[in-house]
């Protein structure tokens, strides 16, 4: 199925460091969502973005919806340990009218604490 | 506010019977979406329902086949199991109804191992 270009796939974090993420599609999107997911748990959603420019934030996460409306990206600032974990971008479409879009997912960016 | 309740958690079944698996959107939801995800796979996008009826539909075999009741609970049964159906089944509720932009959030999952 119709995926998201998300990048790294993975990377280490030593705490207090700035980590950063990317998503990018060749479709354009008009909601942009991240999600944060536990092992053994469902996602949960961290940042929504809906305008083309948007940048918003939520406490040390910062998240903008690119102005091609084909990416997005996240930031998390001073990492501490318990940002550990996998990250997913999300790119909705919508029809007006009522039906909502489904999401299409990135594969993820795994952050590891850095041995 | 109760969140995104899946039941079971953890299934064991065997090749050729069928699974049904349960959602219980958060109060007031009345959008039920449900995803697979796989390593290989990541999420994808198995179908949506609101007000009872199937809104939306990703891309898999007819084996797979949901259901909504009038509290807008869901349920999501596969038939014939194949051992490629292991995965974590997710289910996402979202308050949309004609507002174009929402948020899905998702409840724990249900993990379906086939053997």
């Amino acid at each position: 199925g119709q995926q998201l270009n998300q990048s790294p796939q993975s990377m280490f974090i030593q705490e207090g460091e700035d980590v950063s993420m990317n998503c990018t599609s060749s479709s354009i999107f008009n909601t942009w969502l991240w999600y944060k997911q536990d092992p053994g748990e469902g996602p949960v959603l961290l940042i929504a973005l809906y305008k083309a420019g948007e940048l918003t934030s939520n406490g040390r996460l910062t998240a903008q919806f690119g102005i091609t409306r084909k990416d997005s990206f996240l930031n998390i600032s001073a990492s501490i340990p318990s940002d550990v974990g996998i990250y997913f971008c999300a790119g909705q479409l919508y029809s007006y009218g009522g039906s909502q879009g489904n999401l299409i997912f990135g594969k993820g960016t795994k952050l590891s604490v850095k041995p | 506010k109760a969140g995104v309740t899946q039941t079971p958690r953890y299934l064991i079944k065997t090749r050729g019977q069928q699974v049904t698996l349960s959602c219980s959107p958060i109060s007031g939801h009345r959008s039920v979406s449900w995803y697979q995800q796989t390593p290989g796979q990541g999420l994808q996008f198995l179908f949506e329902y609101f007000s009872e009826t199937q809104r939306n539909k990703g891309n898999f075999p007819g084996r797979f086949s949901g259901r909504q009741f009038s509290n807008s609970r869901s349920e999501m049964n596969v038939s014939t199991l194949e051992l490629g159906d292991s995965a974590l089944y997710l289910c996402a509720s979202s308050s949309t109804v004609y507002r174009a932009f929402t948020e899905a959030f998702f409840g724990q999952g249900t993990r379906l191992t086939v053997v």
